[in-house]
């Protein structure tokens, strides 16, 4: 079983819709819950941590935890063409674990 | 320059030759990491520095040899590469103090490809 799991995409959302990512993670022990923005051709940025279950917003974006279910996921609000990039779910607990990414396309 | 930094952005090397990937960060971080990204794979971490100490090395194959001097460099030798090395590599960096909080900033990576 992969440690980190994200539904595959690609996703494909019209302009002005809610994007939905999933994530599910192995290791009951994880404690930090990250979520990273990746263009095509560049590295991965950082948009969104979170560390205890329930509901955290930053922006047009919402993180969810469920350490239960160990579940996490990503909600992108009012999808804009410049949030067409992959997503990338990473887990950790005394090492960062990452998913393989769910690509993301935004159309006008 | 600011945040992670790494040169070159792009590397072409034989099998027989001999390089180096540089990373320097600019954060005041106390670890640095390297990463592995192939196409349509999770990002593999390889190793990892703490202090310029190497606390990690997730079964790296030895062509690889990493080099940290001091806590803002970090490089990654290569020699005798396989075309199955081919991959972006990325150098990261994080504060290492705060294990729960503790967020990994990334360079830009370079692009290899050994023919």
């Amino acid at each position: 079983q992969k440690e980190v799991e994200q539904n595959s995409g690609p996703l494909s959302v019209p302009e002005g819709a809610i994007a939905s990512l999933n994530c599910t993670y192995s290791d009951r022990g994880s404690q930090s819950f990250f979520w990273y923005r990746q263009y095509s051709g560049k590295s991965p940025e950082l948009i969104m941590s979170i560390y205890s279950n329930g509901d955290k917003e930053d922006g047009r974006f919402t993180a969810q935890l469920n350490k239960a279910s160990q579940y996490v996921s990503l909600l992108i609000r009012d999808s804009q063409p410049s949030d067409s990039a992959t997503y990338l779910c990473a887990v950790k607990d005394y090492k960062l674990s990452f998913g393989a990414g769910t690509t993301v396309t935004v159309r006008a | 320059e600011t945040g992670v930094t790494q040169t070159p952005r792009h590397l072409v090397m034989g099998m027989t030759n001999k390089k180096s990937l540089k990373c320097e960060q600019h954060l005041g971080h106390n670890a640095m990491y390297w990463y592995k990204q192939s196409a349509k794979k999770p990002l593999e971490l390889m190793f990892v520095y703490s202090l310029e100490e190497r606390v990690e090395n997730n079964s790296v194959p030895s062509r690889f040899s990493p080099e940290c001097p001091n806590s803002s460099h970090l490089f990654l030798h290569l020699h005798t590469l396989q075309p199955e090395d081919s991959a972006l590599y990325l150098c990261a960096s994080s504060q290492g103090r705060a294990p729960l909080e503790d967020t990994q900033y990334f360079g830009p990576g370079t692009r290899l490809t050994v023919l």
